[in-house]
């Protein structure tokens, strides 16, 4: 099992340019996240979903954007990247539980 | 508003010794408290937790304490190794809402042989 996987693990866009992080799970879990985590602070949660087709915007949702059309995917789309977009992006998964299992991350710098 | 915080962003321990990581909160909800340690380059890994309803789990040379009136957990390592190098990540979770963790802005424990 890869458990979560997260693409691209590094990538560069310029300011306006949008771009689409990817997760993917295989362990069937109902519950995903999006996380950033910019440097020297703790993660902040973005998006959640509890389930395909459901959806939730977390602490820092502006400037993103999420679908959950299968239980294995749950893409963030940025429309217009700006400098204060320059993050580490984390996916993570759970069952409901008081457990989340993350992916190794997405470096994103907007320049 | 930082509902959980992580005071000392570094600590230095030698090998064998304890180490103690410290974490506040201000929110008397929260379900569960748990410990992520992060390498780097890597997403963070899930430690140990607790539940609000404790004020003491113990998984192995992992401890964590739990101090409800003064909203204070803990985290203890006993012995340390230099493989517990890392960032450790204190969390909070409210079971409603989507289960969302908290996180405070973490501690970087080094392990000195």
């Amino acid at each position: 099992n890869a458990g979560v996987t997260q693409t691209p693990k590094f990538r560069i866009l310029k300011i306006g340019q949008s771009m689409t992080l990817q997760c993917t799970q295989d362990m069937n879990h109902n519950y995903m996240y999006w996380y950033r985590q910019d440097p020297g602070m703790g993660l902040k949660l973005i998006y959640y979903s509890v389930g395909a087709g459901i959806t939730d915007k977390g602490e820092v949702p502006n400037g993103y954007n999420v679908s959950r059309s299968t239980t294995e995917d749950f893409p963030l789309r940025l429309e217009l990247a700006a400098p204060s977009q320059t993050s580490v992006y984390f996916c993570a998964t759970s069952t409901g539980g008081n457990t989340q299992y993350f992916g190794p991350g997405t470096r994103l710098t907007v320049l | 508003d930082q509902q959980v915080k992580q005071n000392s962003p570094s600590l230095s321990v030698q090998e064998g010794r304890i180490s103690i990581l410290n974490c506040d909160y201000t929110n008397s909800m929260f379900d569960y408290f748990l410990w992520y340690k992060k390498y780097p380059a890597e997403g963070p890994t899930f430690l140990i937790s607790i539940s609000s309803i404790k004020d003491k789990n113990e998984d192995g040379r992992f401890t964590v304490f739990l101090n409800k009136s003064a909203k204070h957990l803990s985290l203890h390592i006993v012995p340390s190794q230099p493989g517990d190098s890392a960032v450790y990540f204190c969390a909070a979770l409210s079971l409603n809402a989507g289960n969302m963790l908290t996180f405070g802005g973490g501690t970087r424990l080094m392990v000195k042989p």
